[in-house]
């Protein structure tokens, strides 16, 4: 069973960094293409960030790049985003998905349960 | 950046009734849309990929069409576990941008 379990989230003040995880298991995390997406409390969702499968490929949104950084390392089976310069407006819940093979190429079609990023002061 | 929008934002319905959510995108995205439901508290789920095939598992009440610019989402017969909130992405390009959302609530 595809398993992808986020933690790392909570309170940080404006300007501060967090590291999220995310740790996965139930399929062959070294082969899989990864993604951090994101929900403001009430709102809609937000692709973040994705990482291909050896790390060659990486994208941002244009609301994060020089700011979050995406990474993974495939031996530990973990996929992470490392978030500096916080503000008010990255608080949300910070979900990461696998992207699929074959007809689901490039489609999360696997979800964790979300770790919930609070920047406040 | 391809930008997606959503019609209806909200749509009442009764279960049983025929629904239809509309995506359109600000350029052609040739059939790379998904679509995810998300209930409140919940990740979103995968229900349709390549604007038309149904994810496994997905019932077959749900389908998708469309192409190019303009897609649509409809549920054949509204069943109560379908009451939640409907996204579109386009994953054509980078930044892979998803639609506004519609929500799904009982007349």
């Amino acid at each position: 069973e595809v398993q992808l379990v986020e933690s790392g989230g909570g309170l940080v003040k404006p300007g501060g960094s967090l590291r999220l995880s995310c740790a996965a298991s139930g399929f062959t995390f070294s082969s899989y293409s990864m993604n951090w997406v994101r929900q403001a409390p009430g709102k809609g969702l937000e692709w973040v960030s994705s990482i291909s499968s050896s790390s060659s490929y990486i994208y941002y949104a244009d609301s994060v790049k020089g700011r979050f950084t995406i990474s993974r390392d495939n031996a530990k089976n973990s996929l992470y985003l490392q978030m500096n310069s916080l503000r008010a407006e990255d608080t949300a819940v910070y979900y990461c998905a696998r992207e699929g093979h074959g007809p689901v190429v490039a489609v999360s079609d696997y979800w964790g349960q979300g770790t919930l990023v609070t920047v406040s002061s | 950046d391809i930008q997606m929008t959503q019609s209806p934002s909200t749509l009442s319905a009764s279960v049983g009734d025929r629904v239809t959510i509309t995506c359109r995108a600000s350029q052609s995205i040739s059939s790379w849309l998904a679509w995810y439901q998300q209930k409140p508290g919940k990740a979103p789920k995968l229900l349709i990929y390549k604007a038309s095939s149904l994810e496994s598992g997905v019932p077959s009440r749900f389908s998708g069409s469309g192409s190019g610019t303009e897609f649509t989402l409809t549920i054949s017969s509204l069943q109560p576990d379908d009451f939640a909130t409907y996204y579109c992405q386009q994953y054509n390009s980078y930044p892979f941008t998803f639609g506004p959302g519609t929500k799904v609530d009982i007349k």
